[in-house]
């Protein structure tokens, strides 16, 4: 059975300072989601990456993937209260099929 | 493009009571999957249909627990008989075969007292 797991779940830190959130899974897979999920809103897709070495950016966040090792990051460059939200990384099983992290809960302070 | 549509957005409901959330997925879109969030346990899945035959069923937790999807273009969760910890978010996502974006609904908000 297909774990992902995000590390860490809660964060909090203060605008203009980087840091990271890890994304572990379980069983080999070709493609990992990156999504952000405001308060009460739905989840809005930001990254897909399909191959080993992957990067994407967009603005300050930048996310990659290592499939060898499992594993994938999400990358916060100075950081701005507006990137406060959950953001979830999720594996493809099989097909189509998304298998979601736990979440990280993102809170940028002034 | 109007999206992945829910309804309805708020439901409030007794114990016991029937509930039926909807979903019309994108045009196009051959697969269909039903989501629910909880604080406790996350996002799950329930559910998922390819063109509109249920593929994977596993995660629908209990027997009071049905979905359907009559046409390409609709499809129903139901809680028959609802109960208090089936209180969650439930999300309808839906994606087209070869693409590599599954988009979401904004969800259907389930109280049940």
């Amino acid at each position: 059975e297909l774990k992902v797991e995000q590390n860490p779940l809660f964060l909090s830190m203060q605008e203009g300072k980087n840091y990271t959130i890890y994304c572990n899974y379980s069983t080999t897979s070709d493609r990992l989601y990156w999504y952000r999920q405001d308060p009460g809103k739905s989840l809005e897709s930001l990254f897909v990456l399909l191959s080993n070495g992957a990067v994407k950016q967009e603005g300050r966040l930048m996310a990659s993937l290592d499939t060898k090792a499992r594993l994938s990051t999400l990358h916060i460059t100075a950081a701005v209260h507006d990137l406060s939200a959950t953001y979830f990384c999720a594996v493809v099983q099989g097909a189509q099929k998304l298998v979601f992290g736990q979440g990280t809960r993102l809170t940028i302070n002034p | 493009d109007a999206g992945v549509i829910q309804s309805p957005r708020h439901e409030v409901t007794e114990m016991g009571q029937e509930v039926t959330l909807r979903c019309k997925p994108i045009s196009g879109h051959d697969y269909l999957f039903w989501y629910r969030q909880t604080m406790m346990r996350g996002l799950e899945l329930l559910i998922y249909f390819n063109n509109n035959v249920p593929i994977d069923d596993s995660g629908m937790p209990e027997d009071r627990f049905s979905a359907k999807m009559p046409n390409a273009s609709f499809s129903t969760l139901k809680i028959q008989p609802s109960e208090p910890r089936d209180s969650a978010v439930y999300f309808c996502a839906s994606s087209r075969s070869g693409a590599n974006v599954l988009t979401f609904g904004a969800g259907s908000r389930l109280t049940v007292l």
